[in-house]
């Protein structure tokens, strides 16, 4: 079956535009996740669904950035008014069930985003 | 606050050597995962690791988990090219013993395996 998609798979913004960045995950995954990939902070968890519910938003980087997700599916992640650094590689990762027993994540190729 | 570390950061290994790496966590947990990532390449999933002692192989390459000592390796054998990538350990950490899924994760090890 197909994995988890994002898009665009690139995105280069004017310092102070929105972007939206889509992800759409593994069907039948309840679970939905957020994370960011830069050279300098690695890899870091930004936010979480459960069906269309965010339980956990504390890894979001300021009110700047949004997520939501809509029918326990497809999910945006929001940036308004970018700055240079918000620049790096925003991955998407779904999971069968939060919390289960086995809470493998599977990761889709990610967005990788420029602020000029 | 979750602190999760690996060493060695680099790893330049030959061909038909052996070598771990090595995953710290400063929080108890049990579990554990690895996963694999490519130059310009999103992260594969490599191994699960839900309960202290497990232990799982792929190949030429083996993970194993010690809850007590918050330790996880991931152990090389006979190293070939093909295995060149960064690798990346990450802690899943729950509340009142329900996980939520929040991935920690560490810093990556970039394997380069020479002819």
């Amino acid at each position: 079956g197909a994995g988890v998609s994002q898009s665009p798979s690139n995105k280069v913004t004017e310092k102070g535009k929105d972007v939206e960045l889509r992800c759409d995950p593994i069907s039948g995954h309840t679970a939905l996740y957020w994370y960011r990939q830069s050279l300098g902070q690695g890899l870091e968890f930004l936010i979480y669904f459960q069906g269309n519910s965010a339980p956990d938003k504390s890894g979001l980087p300021s009110d700047r950035f949004s997520a939501e997700r809509t029918g326990g599916s497809v999910s945006t992640l929001t940036i308004q008014r970018t700055q240079q650094e918000d620049s790096a590689v925003y991955l998407c990762a779904s999971s069968l069930v939060q919390g289960g027993a086995n809470n493998e994540q599977f990761f889709g190729p990610g967005t990788r985003l420029t602020v000029l | 606050e979750l602190k999760v570390e690996q060493n060695p950061l680099f790893l330049s290994m030959q061909e038909g050597k052996n070598y771990t790496i090595y995953c710290n966590y400063s929080t108890t947990s049990d579990r554990l995962y690895w996963y694999r990532q490519d130059p310009g390449k999103s992260l594969e999933s490599l191994f699960v690791l839900l309960s202290n002692g497990a232990v799982k192989q792929e190949g030429r390459l083996m993970a194993s988990l010690d809850t007590k000592a918050r330790l996880s390796t991931l152990h090389i054998t006979a190293a070939v090219h093909d295995l060149s990538a960064t690798y990346f350990c990450a802690v899943e950490i729950g509340a009142g013993g329900t996980s939520y899924g929040k991935l920690t994760f560490g810093q990556g090890t970039i394997l380069t395996v020479h002819p």
